[in-house]
């Protein structure tokens, strides 16, 4: 088992350009989140996938968009990039969410985004 | 809205010493209470849960107790190991399922 994989690993980009991400997450998980993890932060929640739609989000910009596709991977857009995104991207899946107990998340690696 | 306070770090221990994390939190309803853990260079993992009041949570030496009169959910470990050395990351969800997390309390554990 694979587990969650991320790609790339480092991405250096300069201030307004674009980014794409992209996560595969672990076999038989069909939900994916994305967050934000500041230098000495915890991560932030940007948001979730399941079903090929946006389920829930964080607190974050438009600037911010995802898509997940039929084989349930995901891939992280982040346009107009500024200086403040220089962050690590965490990808996590899981089961499908429900009211019932929580589903753990199976976080991968992520992607250390610099922005100069 | 709901949030996690943890103590500052680094923590820092000699092999065999006990270990404790600080972590209290503030939230509106029940949440459940997770500690995660992060090695260099890895995604988080979860290390233990507990999802009630009074709930132990507990794995590969390490414990956390759930306690609403205090809302805290503080990480032990009787004899720490330099495999231990991480970063670790006291987190909660209720409601959206979606954790919240702390900022996060960093280990070295010197042989």
């Amino acid at each position: 088992d694979a587990g969650v994989t991320q790609s790339p690993t480092h991405l250096i980009k300069t201030r307004g350009q674009q980014v794409t991400l992209r996560c595969s997450p672990k076999s038989g998980h069909d939900t994916v989140s994305w967050y934000q993890q500041a230098l000495g932060q915890g991560p932030q929640f940007i948001f979730q996938y399941y079903e090929e739609e946006e389920r829930q989000r964080g607190n974050f910009p438009d600037r911010f968009s995802g898509h997940q596709f039929p084989n349930y991977s995901s891939e992280l857009n982040v346009n107009a990039l500024l200086l403040g995104d220089s962050a690590l991207y965490l990808c996590a899946s899981s089961l499908a969410p429900g009211p019932s107990s929580y589903n753990e998340q199976f976080f991968g690696p992520g992607t250390r985004l610099t922005v100069l | 809205g709901d949030s996690v306070t943890q103590m500052e770090g680094p923590v820092t221990l000699s092999e065999e010493a006990f270990l404790t994390i600080n972590c209290t939190y503030t939230a509106t309803g029940y949440p459940s209470l997770f500690w995660y853990v992060q090695y260099p260079g890895e995604g988080l993992q979860l290390l233990l849960k507990a999802t009630k009041a009074d709930d132990k949570g507990s794995n590969k030496g390490f414990e956390a107790t759930y306690r609403k009169e205090t809302t805290s959910f503080h990480l032990e470990k009787g004899s720490v190991q330099v495999s231990d050395s991480a970063v670790y990351f006291c987190a909660l969800s209720e409601g959206s399922y979606i954790p919240t997390f702390g900022r996060g309390t960093s280990l070295i554990v010197h042989p």
